[in-house]
């Protein structure tokens, strides 16, 4: 299976950062990868995949990068409601595995 | 609006059986393929098994392979998860989702239920 590992585990920010969330692949998947929102007592949410296709509805402050084994999440001006958990997802080979996340709290 | 309702979730002791449920409308049921997603503060989030739009393939992750059973209804919009032999590590908020993308791919999850609590406990 596809390891994915995001780094780091737990970032806190202010209300118009500029933030990077890392997902390194055990193997390389191209650019098969997926990120995910959540909140907490909710389901993820879909916010970018198949290198850097919005989800419809998400603002254009989400940005994705890379392939092969290194991919980044950039939230160019943090908004208050951005606090979240966030989670990559590969999408290069079944089984369908996850990053462990990283939870983004306020400075 | 698209929208996946599960039920079914509970407590169930250690070997028993609990049955799954997700109800989906907003959306032609019949031409998605469908998951189960499971998730836990220690092992974040699983995957666990897909079944295809028209019900013609199925798989699993192995850690329930041959104990969970997904399944589909196409005239009635419904999709089920038969668990049996429940382990207190499958103790978990399971999910379900609707997979977006080529069918014969592994593919993203674009709408996801509200999730039901399984806690397996003696």
């Amino acid at each position: 299976d596809i390891q994915l590992t995001q780094s780091p585990s737990f970032l806190s920010a202010s209300v118009g950062d500029r933030v990077t969330i890392t997902c390194r692949a055990s193997q390389g998947i191209s650019s098969h990868l997926a990120w995910y929102q959540q909140k907490p007592g909710k389901a993820p949410k879909l916010l970018i995949y198949s290198a850097s296709t919005l989800q419809t509805g998400v603002p254009s402050r989400f940005s994705d990068s890379g392939s092969g084994t290194e991919f980044t999440l950039t939230i160019s001006s943090l908004q208050p409601e951005d606090f979240a958990t966030y989670y990559c997802q590969q999408l290069n080979s079944h089984p369908i595995t996850f990053g462990q996340g990283t939870r983004l709290e306020i400075k | 609006q698209v929208q996946l309702v599960e039920s079914g979730g509970g407590v169930v002791q250690p070997g028993r059986s609990l049955r799954l449920s997700c109800a989906a409308s907003g959306f032609t049921f019949s031409h998605y393929n469908m998951h189960w997603v499971r998730q836990t503060p220690g092992k974040g989030l699983e995957w666990v098994a897909l079944i295809w739009y028209d019900g013609s393939n199925k798989y699993y992750v192995d850690s329930v392979k041959g104990r969970f059973t997904i399944s589909r209804d196409n005239s009635k919009n419904t999709l089920d998860l038969q668990m049996n032999s429940l382990r207190a590590e499958d103790t978990a908020v399971y999910y379900c989702a609707r997979g977006r993308g080529d069918s014969q791919r592994p593919q993203v999850y674009d709408y996801w239920g509200q999730g039901t609590l399984v806690t397996v406990s003696s």
